[in-house]
């Protein structure tokens, strides 16, 4: 299994660009990367995923470096409502378990 | 397009009780997962069903908890007897296809449990 290590918790300001680190050094080959965000009293949600390199959406970017030990979440110009915990989860369609790590909670100040 | 539907929402029990939890997900699904978070915690994964066999549940403590997918559909989880550290939201999740290579996995909101 991909352990995760991701910074406990994070502050922004309204309006500027956040970067969340995830480190998976032991990332299997055929693991891709996900990222979930979640509220207060909801489930996870699924944010982006990728494989390698750079992958973007309507919602973030998600930057892999070659070696795919790490990846990194982007979220542009955050407003409040960004403010939630944010988790990384490699995994494959090879029937592992999808393990989550503790998140990065993430707070949006006015 | 309707969303992972789990029921109850809250519940609260006393300890060496019983309690079930009932999660129908998105319709086409054939994978489901019970997972269970504790407070400040990432979510733990409990049980993985394929269809309505069981994947992978290793982390699920079968002296106390059990969980079925009779008809490959809906599931249900249940937990006998209780303790004080069973307290968490136990969050039930599908994917269409096993694990997630291209594909998402869709969390309901959750049942609440405390157990007091």
């Amino acid at each position: 299994l991909a352990k995760t290590t991701q910074p406990i918790s994070m502050d922004s300001y309204e309006g500027q660009e956040v970067n969340i680190t995830c480190s998976h050094n032991n990332i299997a080959t055929n693991d891709y990367i996900t990222w979930y965000q979640q509220f207060p009293s909801q489930g996870p949600r699924f944010i982006i995923q990728g494989y390698k390199t750079k992958v973007t959406n309507e919602v973030a970017s998600l930057f892999i470096p070659a070696d795919r030990k790490s990846s990194t979440l982007s979220l542009p110009r955050v407003s409040l409502s960004d403010t939630a915990v944010y988790y990384c989860l490699p995994g494959n369609n090879a029937g592992n378990m999808l393990t989550f790590g503790g998140g990065t909670r993430l707070m949006v100040k006015p | 397009e309707a969303g992972v539907a789990q029921s109850p929402r809250y519940k609260i029990i006393e300890k060496r009780q019983s309690v079930a939890f009932w999660c129908n997900p998105i319709s086409g699904h054939a994978t489901l997962y019970w997972y269970q978070q504790i407070l400040g915690q990432g979510p733990k994964l409990l049980i993985q069903f394929q269809n309505n066999g069981v994947v992978d549940d290793s982390q699920l403590p079968k002296d106390r908890f059990s969980a079925e997918r009779l008809k490959g559909v809906d599931s249900t989880l249940k937990i006998q007897p209780a303790k004080l550290e069973d307290s968490a939201v136990y969050l039930c999740a599908s994917s269409p296809l096993q694990g997630y290579s291209g594909n998402t996995i869709y969390f309901g909101e959750g049942s609440w449990l405390t157990v007091v």
